[in-house]
Formats: structure tokens, C-alpha cells, sequence
């Protein structure tokens, strides 16, 4: 089965810095990798994801770059602002042959100080 | 849409007891999972239903834990007996089936403590 590793565990940075959480999988039949922000108390949320076919994706301050012969995928997010202090997981997932199941890193702790 | 509903937020047992965790996936939605949060464990699928079927249960821990899907808008995670190492936060999540693969909306979370 899938396995996905999900580095660093905490990640502080210094507000309007960037930070970078790297992530791996095992099962190259995966090919949709989402992540997800949860916010204390909170359900996690989707921020971004990327398939297969896509190299990169970007949306606003939040970018996930894919590297399939590495298996790795790696989320940037830059000019860091103290509300993206948060959880941040990482998923992989083969779709709807695997019905769809994600299979989640462990997850990073990110602090933003101001 | 008021998005994926569960109940109670925050449950407080003591060992041997029953335990009754609910969710009211998304309205359309065809798919819905249960998923366990500890520390030492991250996020744990525990089982996954498609159209209220259970496809795949074999995240649940053992046989204390059992799901049901009754029809589209209900579903329950019961655990019975209760042990103090099932206390985590239990997420309930659906997604819609397309073509390709969709977004998972995850509720607020059942934290369940169990003494």
C-alpha cells in the first residue's frame, strides 16, 4: 500500500519569509497529491492539489511542485503571514481505483512569528 | 450548504461504555470516510462508504468499532466497549464522484475522551 512520509515535523518561520514542507510516497500508481491546512479545533481543509500530468501549480502565495520519478511533491508557500501558522498534511492518492482513499503524511507545524 | 455536520463536538466517557459518534456528509455527496486523529498516530482512515456501502473497512481497529450508513444524509461510528486508548478526534469527511478525483470536506471533529 501507499506510504507517504511528510518532513519537517515543525517549521517555524519569521513572518513574509517562505517555507517549504517536502513530502514522499512509495506507490507509484498515485497520482493526485492534495494538501490540506487545519487550523486548531478545525477539520482540515483543502488548499491545493496538483495530478499527476502537472509539474507545478500555483495560486496566490501557495504553490505545490510534483516530481514523479522522485516521488515527491513539496509545498512553498511564500510572504508568510501569521494566519497560515497551522497544520499542514499532505496526501496521496491512486483516485477513484482506490476509491478514492487518501493517504495522509504525519503532518508539519508551521508557526509564522511576526 | 452548511457542509459536513457532526455530533456531539465533544464527548466525554468512562471505559466500558458505549459511544455513538454522527455525521451529516454534504447534501449530494456519495462518498463519505471516517477518520481517527491522535498524535502518535496522524490521521487514520478507519472506513469509507459509497452510496451507503461500506467499501473498505479495514482501518477499523478491531471488532469494538463498527459504522453504518443508514441512507445518504446519516451515518455512525459506534464503538462499544469504549477502551481510554480510543480517545482521539474522530473526522468525518465526503466527497463527490466525478471523472477525477475530488476534494474531501472534513467536519469539525467528534474529540472523544474516555476515562
Amino acid at each position: 500500500g501507499e506510504n507517504v512520509e511528510q518532513h519537517p515535523s515543525t517549521l517555524s518561520v519569521q513572518e513574509g519569509d517562505s517555507a517549504v514542507i517536502k513530502c514522499t510516497y512509495s506507490d507509484s500508481a498515485s497520482n493526485y497529491f492534495p494538501w490540506y491546512k487545519q487550523e486548531l479545533g478545525k477539520g482540515p481543509q483543502l488548499i491545493i492539489d496538483i495530478r499527476s500530468n502537472v509539474g507545478e501549480k500555483k495560486d496566490q502565495r501557495i504553490a505545490v511542485t510534483l516530481n514523479k520519478t522522485a516521488k515527491h511533491f513539496s509545498l512553498h508557500i511564500t510572504e508568510t503571514q501569521p494566519e497560515d501558522s497551522a497544520v499542514y498534511f499532505c496526501a496521496a492518492t491512486g483516485g477513484l481505483e482506490y476509491g478514492n482513499k487518501l493517504v495522509f503524511g504525519a503532518g508539519t507545524i508551521l508557526r509564522v512569528k511576526s | 450548504d452548511a457542509g459536513v455536520i457532526q455530533s456531539p463536538r465533544h464527548e466525554v466517557t468512562e471505559m466500558g461504555q458505549e459511544v455513538t459518534l454522527r455525521c451529516k456528509p454534504i447534501s449530494g455527496h456519495d462518498y463519505l470516510f471516517w477518520y481517527r486523529q491522535t498524535m502518535m498516530r496522524g490521521l487514520e482512515l478507519l472506513i469509507y462508504f459509497n452510496n451507503n456501502v461500506p467499501i473498505d473497512d479495514s482501518g477499523m481497529p478491531e471488532d469494538r468499532f463498527s459504522a453504518k450508513m443508514p441512507n445518504a444524509s446519516f451515518s455512525t461510528l459506534k464503538i462499544q466497549p469504549s477502551e481510554p486508548r480510543d480517545s482521539a478526534v474522530y473526522f468525518c469527511a465526503s466527497s463527490l464522484t466525478s471523472a477525477s478525483y475530488n476534494e474531501q470536506f472534513f467536519g469539525p471533529g467528534t474529540r472523544l475522551t474516555v476515562l
